[in-house]
């Protein structure tokens, strides 16, 4: 399977606890996204990466959340001191560089604070 | 106002009917326009991409772009049950590089 991986699926975790998620994009993409999607809305920006460089980062997140693309491959995504409003799907999506490249989306990691 | 906007529904269209769903946008300088399709826990798939005003056809699927309008739609022709999903309308463009999604519009088809 070439597509973006993400793990894992599922995470459940008590409030105040550090969680970490990791994408593997489809190998010849350079852009690597990160969305936030919560139930009735929209996929909600993050950040995102061209290669290693992390580009931008939404003004909505919070410094709790970092992410990382150590060589420009997979990425990872961690939440620090989780809340209960974190509860969300966080989508990984992988392109070729460009505006005009669509993104591919890997199935999700679902993230339930207790 | 918000960056991309799309009537939430769920609109309802018979089996066999036309499904009309539109997104307007508010960046002038967007380039680049997706439609994407989301089964309910299921991530986004990919339907189709459009760059220029007009028309682009695509099996079933007809994507439609107005830029002096700032809207861009999508037509489901023969509309299937199995096409009862939501539908997200993406745009990236010139004053930023990253996609901007709107909140999806759902739609079902009644057999």
């Amino acid at each position: 399977d070439t597509g973006v991986s993400q793990n894992p699926r599922h995470k459940i975790t008590k409030r105040g606890q550090n969680v970490t998620f990791r994408c593997d994009p489809i190998s010849e993409h350079n852009r690597l996204y990160w969305y936030r999607q919560t139930l009735g809305q929209g996929p909600e920006f993050l950040t995102y990466f061209q290669n290693e460089a992390q580009l931008e980062k939404s003004r909505l997140l919070s410094d709790r959340f970092s992410a990382e693309r150590p060589k420009g491959s997979f990425s990872t995504l961690e939440i620090q001191r989780t809340e209960q409003g974190d509860s969300a799907m966080y989508l990984c999506a992988s392109s070729l560089g460009g505006q005009y490249q669509p993104q591919h989306f890997g199935d999700g990691t679902r993230l339930s604070i207790l | 106002q918000k960056e991309v906007e799309q009537n939430s529904g769920p609109l309802s269209v018979p089996e066999g009917a036309i499904a009309s769903l539109n997104c307007t946008y508010s960046d002038r300088g967007s380039q680049s326009f997706f439609w994407y399709r989301q089964y309910s826990g299921k991530s986004p798939e990919l339907i189709m991409f459009i760059y220029s005003n007009g028309d682009k056809e695509d099996g079933r699927f007809t994507a439609q772009l107005n830029k002096a309008s700032q809207y861009v739609s999508l037509l489901i022709r023969d509309s299937q049950p199995s096409d009862s999903a939501t539908y997200l309308c993406a745009v990236s463009g010139a004053s930023y590089d990253k996609v901007i999604f709107g909140p999806g519009t759902s739609l079902s088809v009644i057999p």
